[in-house]
């Protein structure tokens, strides 16, 4: 059965300091893989996602994230965060030709000035 | 383009009532799908519709049920509400013309709802 992990919960980080947020997830089949940010008080606004091709995947406000298939990973990435990227972020995965669309837990990612 | 909207945005209700939340998606898509958001159990995925039928199902109780107007206007239900459906319930539309996650899903600012 298709999961999901996301192994850190929070994740300081100083302003313009690299981040990278972990997703590993688990499949014995093909998957689509997305990355959602919640801001607060708000619903979840689509990053990035995975559905086939480059394994490099480039998204909104500066978020990348990369497709590995032996590690079953998707981790996303920003070079240099802002104090706006204060959020949390959801991983999600489904399986193809599925009806299932599995998240992470969720990593609350708080800069700092 | 308008986005997604649920209403009501906030909701209290007792034990053993029902509830009815409601969401209009973005014009001219027809999938909607709902989640339930709680801190114990994260996101979870409810059910989606696209045009007009209930094409996908999540793992929850039959308490839990949607419909989706002709307009693509979308309502999901909870009866016999429990303490533990206390939760942020969000919808989101797309196009989703080719199956519920492969197009983009645009999120509605969900529904906060209180179970006493």
């Amino acid at each position: 059965a298709q999961s999901v992990t996301q192994l850190d919960s929070q994740v300081p980080v100083f302003e313009e300091a690299p981040v990278e947020l972990r997703c590993n997830y688990s499949s014995s089949v093909s998957v689509y893989l997305f990355w959602y940010v919640q801001y607060p008080n708000q619903g979840l606004q689509l990053l990035l996602k995975y559905l086939s091709g480059s394994t490099l995947v480039k998204g909104i406000n500066g978020f990348e994230a990369e497709f590995n298939k032996s590690q079953t990973s998707f981790h996303l990435r920003k070079p240099s965060v802002h104090i706006s990227d204060t959020a949390e972020y959801f991983c999600a995965v489904t399986e193809i030709n599925t009806d299932k669309l599995i998240f992470g837990t969720g990593t609350r990612l708080q800069v700092f000035p | 383009k308008a986005g997604v909207t649920q209403t009501p945005r906030y909701l209290i209700k007792t034990r053993g009532q029902q509830v009815t939340l409601s969401c209009s998606p973005i014009s001219g898509h027809r999938s909607v799908s709902w989640y339930q958001q709680t801190p114990g159990q994260g996101l979870q995925f409810l059910f989606e519709y696209f045009s007009e039928t209930q094409r996908n199902k999540g793992n929850f109780p039959g308490r839990f049920s949607g419909r989706q107007f002709s307009n693509s206007r979308s309502e999901m239900n909870v009866s016999t509400l429990e303490l533990g459906d206390s939760a942020l319930y969000l919808c989101a539309s797309s196009l989703a013309t080719g199956g519920p996650f492969t197009d983009t899903q645009y999120f509605g600012p969900g529904t906060r709802l209180t179970v006493l």
